[in-house]
């Protein structure tokens, strides 16, 4: 594998559900990102990783609590979603926090019902 | 408040056209603006990056011109094929931030 993978592609949920979107990225990358892409609207930055470390939270409700276990991987675990979370969720990397060019993942589709 | 807009919305041109998108932004900070593209299905891939040292780029058929005073900046495709329709983001990034900022998309599609 190559590159930045998300899964799943693909996520309906319940408002009272708790799930779990998984980003790995093969790239040896030291920072991790997860971005919400609705449509009209520029790609929001949630949060953001430097060598596991949390070094940006950008104004994110608390349902949405990310986990970097390791450089390599990222978790953005939800809870008690609302309809207005429904978005596409992208995970990107980048050689260093601090760097223009991101390694973007295809994204989950996130449905909220 | 948007850090970076982007014109038009949507473009439609014909094949062998020059399509252009506009970017405009007000914060004398940022000393990189790259162009992302992205295919349905796809996550954005960065496509040409330029900084405010000079006033244009050109990788292939991809040109980014710079106006530092007026600071605008645009992507030019020339000679557009029905394969470079997707859709482009502006962004903009200062040294140092852990953000990127993007502007708002503009779809293009190039007709046969």
């Amino acid at each position: 594998e190559t590159g930045v993978t998300q899964t799943p592609r693909h996520l309906v949920m319940g408002m009272t559900n708790k799930k779990s979107l998984k980003c790995e990225q093969h790239l040896g990358h030291n920072a991790m990102y997860w971005y919400k892409q609705s449509a009209k609207k520029p790609l929001e930055l949630m949060f953001v990783y430097s060598l596991e470390e949390r070094v940006e939270n950008n104004s994110v409700p608390s349902r949405f609590s990310p986990e970097c276990p390791n450089s390599s991987h990222l978790f953005l675990h939800l809870h008690t979603l609302q309809p207005e979370d429904s978005a596409l969720y992208l995970c990107a990397s980048s050689r260093t926090s601090g760097v223009g060019e991101l390694f973007f993942g295809e994204g989950s589709r996130l449905t909220v019902l | 408040q948007q850090q970076v807009k982007q014109s038009p919305q949507s473009l439609i041109v014909q094949k062998g056209g020059i399509s252009i998108i506009n970017c405009a932004y007000e914060n004398t900070a940022f000393d990189y603006f790259p162009w992302y593209q992205q295919f349905p299905g796809k996550g954005p891939a960065l496509l040409i990056a330029i900084r405010p040292d000079v006033s244009e780029k050109k990788e292939g058929r991809f040109t980014i011109s710079f106006n530092k005073s007026a600071k605008q900046f645009s992507l030019h495709i020339m000679d557009s094929q029905p394969g470079d329709s997707a859709t482009y983001f502006c962004a903009a990034h200062w040294t140092g931030a852990n953000n990127l900022f993007f502007g708002t998309g503009t779809r293009l599609t190039v007709i046969p």
